[in-house]
């Protein structure tokens, strides 16, 4: 069946980068995505990749998609406090399956 | 104003009671959806609709209903509420093409 996994946590200190990796399980998604929780907030979509494509860039975001080893991961380039958020990789076999989000803090 | 707005944003409950949770957008989109979060489960869906006379289930639908009022309306309800189903709910809208989800700031409902 359908399954994506997370990792549950990440920390890292500000100006690193941040990798959050993601497997799926669904090859016939077309899209995936990358959607971000503020505290307190509903989820913001943050970034999409094409499954025929192996990586996008975005400002200080990085999506790799290794769709033989469907595995997804998003790189956040000198990461900042105002990073700290829960996020949530999603495939969409035809409705979004979302991973368990992983919750990333980001310590001064 | 913001575009997706959920009622109650706070509810809390007995067990036994029937709750309905109210959602309504202003973008325009055909698609509604609602969602349920809980920690290290991520976001798990209840149920769908793809326009006003199309509601689907989804994952985890059993104790729960939905009503379509209209395009900018999808009301959630929990008939005889549980305290499994304490958990923060969502819902969310989409266009017909579907990239992109929009979310309501959430209801946090806890059942006792």
């Amino acid at each position: 069946g359908e399954d994506v996994e997370q990792s549950l946590f990440l920390s890292v200190r500000e100006g690193d980068s941040s990798v959050i990796n993601c497997t799926y399980t669904d090859s016939s998604s077309t899209y995936l995505y990358w959607y971000k929780q503020e505290p307190g907030a509903g989820l913001q979509l943050l970034t999409y990749i094409f499954s025929n494509m192996d990586m996008k860039q975005d400002q200080r975001l990085t999506v790799l998609l290794n769709k033989k080893d469907k595995h997804l991961s998003l790189r956040i380039a000198d990461t900042q406090t105002g990073d700290s958020a829960i996020y949530f990789c999603a495939e969409d076999g035809g409705k979004l399956i979302f991973g368990q989000g992983t919750e990333l803090s980001v310590k001064p | 104003d913001a575009d997706v707005t959920q009622t109650p944003r706070n509810r809390i409950t007995k067990t036994g009671k029937r709750i309905m949770l109210e959602c309504s957008q202003t973008k325009g989109h055909d698609r509604m959806y609602w969602y349920r979060q809980d920690p290290g489960l991520g976001l798990r869906l209840i149920y769908y609709s793809f326009d006003v006379k199309d509601i689907n289930k989804g994952e985890i639908s059993d104790g729960y209903s939905v009503s379509r009022q209209a395009q900018a309306k999808f009301s959630l309800s929990l008939e005889s509420a549980i305290p499994n189903q304490t958990a923060l709910y969502f819902c969310a809208t989409s266009d017909r093409i579907g990239l992109e989800q929009f979310f309501g700031p959430g209801t946090r409902l806890t059942v006792l």
